[in-house]
C-alpha cells in the first residue's frame, strides 16, 4: 500500500526557515516525480514544487521562487520542502503527492499534511 | 499570470446530474493540459477522480465522468449522492513543470 507521511510542520515566525519532510513507503520512491501542494485555512489547493525522479530537475510556483527548495534523498525514501524567508500568507496545510506512472501530470496518492502556521 | 477559473458554487439534487467546468482566464483547455480532477471533504486530503480528461482513477464510481466542452474542462457527475457533496478542483498542466489549480468548487447536494 503507498503511504506518504508528511512531517516538520509547526510555529514559525515570520522569515523564519522550516523543513518538511515526506516519508513515502509501499512503492519504488526512486522511480517517481513527486510534488509539493499547499492549502490555505478556508481555501483551495495552490500547487507549489515538483521534482523529478533523480533530483535533477525541479519547478516551482511563483510564489514558492527563490524561496522554497524541493529535493529527495531516495536512499531514504523521503522528499523535502525547505522553506525559507517564511510570510504569514504561506500559512496552510503541506501536502506531498506523488504522479500517475513515474513521470505523469497528475497526481495518484497524497498525504494527508502537515500544518504550518507563520505568525508572530 | 493564467489563472484557471471554476464555479465557486453549485447546487444539486439527489438523483441528478451536474456540470462544473474549468477554464482558462486567457486561451481554452485542451487535452495539452492533460486536465485532472480532485475531490476534497472538509479536514481530508484530496482524492483524485479523474486524469487524462476522462479516465476515471481506481475505485472512482462510474457516475463520474471528465470531458472536454468547447473550451473549458468538464466533470459530470450523474445521479449525484448526498456523498458527492465535497469541493471539487481541477489541475491542469501549464508546460514547462508549471501546474495551476483552479479555485475549487464546493458542490451541495439538496
Amino acid at each position: 500500500e503507498v503511504q506518504l507521511v508528511e512531517s516538520g510542520g509547526g510555529l514559525v515566525q515570520p522569515g523564519g526557515s522550516l523543513r518538511l519532510s515526506c516519508a513515502a513507503s509501499g512503492f519504488t520512491f526512486s522511480s517517481y516525480w513527486m510534488h509539493w501542494v499547499r492549502q490555505g485555512p478556508g481555501k483551495g489547493l495552490v500547487w507549489v514544487s515538483r521534482i523529478n525522479s533523480d533530483g535533477s530537475s525541479t519547478t516551482y510556483a511563483d510564489s514558492a521562487k527563490g524561496r522554497f527548495t524541493i529535493s529527495r534523498d531516495n536512499a531514504k525514501n523521503t522528499l523535502y520542502l525547505q522553506m525559507n524567508s517564511l510570510r504569514v500568507e504561506d500559512t496552510a496545510v503541506y501536502y506531498c503527492a506523488r504522479v500517475r506512472g513515474y513521470s505523469g501530470r497528475d497526481f495518484d496518492n497524497w498525504g494527508q499534511g502537515t500544518l504550518v502556521t507563520v505568525s508572530s | 499570470q493564467t489563472v484557471v477559473t471554476q464555479e465557486p458554487s453549485f447546487s444539486v439534487s439527489p438523483g441528478g446530474t451536474v456540470t462544473l467546468t474549468c477554464g482558462l482566464s486567457s486561451g481554452s483547455v485542451s487535452s495539452s493540459h492533460d486536465p485532472s480532477w480532485y475531490q476534497q471533504t472538509p479536514g481530508q486530503a484530496p482524492r483524485t477522480l479523474i486524469y487524462s480528461i476522462n479516465t476515471r482513477s481506481s475505485g472512482v464510481p462510474d457516475r463520474f465522468s471528465g470531458s472536454i466542452l468547447g473550451n473549458k474542462a468538464a466533470l459530470t457527475i450523474t445521479g449525484a449522492q448526498a456523498d458527492d457533496e465535497s469541493d471539487y478542483y481541477c489541475l491542469l498542466s501549464m508546460g514547462s513543470g508549471i501546474y495551476v489549480f483552479g479555485g475549487g468548487t464546493r458542490l451541495t447536494v439538496l
